[in-house]
């Protein structure tokens, strides 16, 4: 079971969209449509954004949305917000009631 | 809304037992899945393992061998157990509920050294 692979970083500008890519493998992220995404600011604990691949829970800002082509997931945040400069980290779910998460991305909004 | 709130030793020997404890409010524990995930200073997430309200346990091949989780539903509250520590284990420990297939909410995380 490895990490899931995000970039180390992205930036964007105020306003603008960006977005981070989670890469797995078939036996994890390809193989099911359960990746879940999470903010943490400095200090702070993860907060859920989307689940199940593309599922926003209540109270998550519509800027934020999740797909998955073949054995990457990926998030986008539209409308960058000063508030939005955070890591960010996928997980999978990974076969045998396991999960597994990605080493997350630093995001830097300009 | 369900609340978590870890607590125990901030502090553990190398080659102890570490031992931490996770109280559930706002909802019963008998009712949903149960998990203990770590983030290492300065570094990623890593899900240690899981409990479900009927008390199944799974855990991450990783840590296996050295990981308990335990539930006690009387206190309302779950419990984890890594045992033969290292300074490797030295990290913020969080417990969290299952949510679909991502884990919401989260407790509020725990620092736990490994140190002599």
């Amino acid at each position: 079971q490895s990490a899931l692979t995000q970039p180390a970083s992205v930036s964007g500008s105020l306003g603008q969209s960006i977005t981070i890519s989670c890469t797995g493998t078939s036996s994890d992220v390809g193989g099911y449509n359960l990746v879940s995404w999470y903010q943490q600011h400095p200090g702070k604990a993860p907060k859920l954004m989307i689940y199940e691949g593309s599922k926003r829970p209540s109270g998550v800002s519509s800027r934020f949305s999740g797909s998955k082509s073949g054995n990457t997931a990926s998030l986008t945040i539209s409308g960058l917000q000063a508030d939005d400069e955070a890591d960010y980290y996928c997980c999978s779910y990974a076969g045998s009631s396991t999960w597994v998460f990605g080493g997350g991305t630093n995001l830097t909004v300009l | 809304q369900v609340h978590l709130q870890e607590s125990g030793p901030g502090l553990v020997k190398p080659s102890e037992t570490l031992s931490l404890t996770c109280a559930v409010s706002g909802g019963s524990i008998s009712t949903y899945y149960w998990s203990w995930i770590r983030q290492p200073p300065g570094k990623g997430l890593e899900w240690i393992g899981y409990i479900s309200y009927t008390g199944t346990t799974n855990y991450n091949p990783s840590l296996k061998s050295r990981v308990t989780i335990s539930l006690d539903t009387s206190k309302n509250q779950f419990s984890l157990k890594v045992t033969s520590v290292t300074a490797a284990d030295t990290a913020v420990y969080y417990c969290a509920t299952h949510y679909g297939s991502g884990f919401d909410p989260w407790g509020q995380g725990t620092l736990v050294t490994v140190s002599s």
